[in-house]
């Protein structure tokens, strides 16, 4: 069974600076989606940034990227010039398409960053 | 216009009561899904439906029902209610292609309180 691991429950970052959050996943399928998903007290869970394990390239979204690992099956998201809207819980999804012709989308247990100013 | 959409949004019911949570997606999308999230923030999928049929059924008691009456709508229904079923509930839609897969998009969540 798939599995996805976020090692750091919490974490801070003054305002302006770099960080980065960790997932590893654990999978025996070559071919799958990860997904990292930011959750604002508002509660609206929304995509931050997508990466096909296909992809040799690392996904970016302006002041968002990953560092993709496909043979240590790591997958961190490392967020550049913090700003306070970035304080918010970060899920880690892994994403395979199953029997059947099913997708089921994994999550890990979340870290909550909190950007200070 | 609210992509996934979810009613209601918060919900305070006694134990042993029935309640529906409702959701709706104009996405177009033919993959709905529900999530509950506990409250250490664990995201766990409980249901999916592909052009309302039922595809994903996790270890869910029977109490809780879905019912997909079209592919733009995903309810929940949830039976004799209990503690333990205190939560937010997200309903969620995706698009999916042979060989790929979209992303997930979601709605707002219902908080479910059962005193």
């Amino acid at each position: 069974a798939q599995t996805v691991t976020q090692s750091q429950p919490e974490m801070s970052v003054q305002e302006a600076e770099t960080v980065t959050l960790s997932c590893t996943y654990d999978t025996s399928e070559n071919n799958y989606y990860l997904f990292w998903y930011k959750q604002p007290p508002s509660r609206q869970m929304i995509l931050v940034i997508r990466q096909e394990a296909y992809k040799q390239q690392n996904a970016t979204e302006n002041r968002f990227s990953v560092n993709f690992q496909k043979a240590a099956k790591s997958f961190s998201l490392k967020i550049s010039d913090s700003q306070l809207g970035d304080t918010a819980m970060y899920f880690c999804a892994f994403m395979k398409q199953g029997s059947s012709g099913t997708y089921k989308y994994i999550f890990g247990t979340g870290t909550r960053l909190k950007v200070l100013a | 216009d609210t992509a996934v959409s979810q009613t209601p949004k918060y919900l305070v019911t006694q134990m042993g009561n029935d309640k529906s949570i409702k959701c709706e997606q104009n996405l177009g999308h033919d993959t709905m899904y529900w999530y509950k999230q506990d409250s250490k923030k664990f995201l766990k999928i409980m249901f999916s439906y592909n052009n309302k049929e039922l595809i994903i059924n996790e270890t869910v008691p029977n109490r809780f029902s879905p019912k997909s009456p079209d592919k733009a709508h995903l309810n929940l229904h949830i039976n004799s209610l209990e503690l333990g079923d205190s939560a937010v509930y997200f309903c969620a839609s995706s698009q999916l292609w042979v060989g790929a897969a979209g992303e997930l998009f979601f709605g707002e969540g219902s908080r479910l309180t059962v005193l």
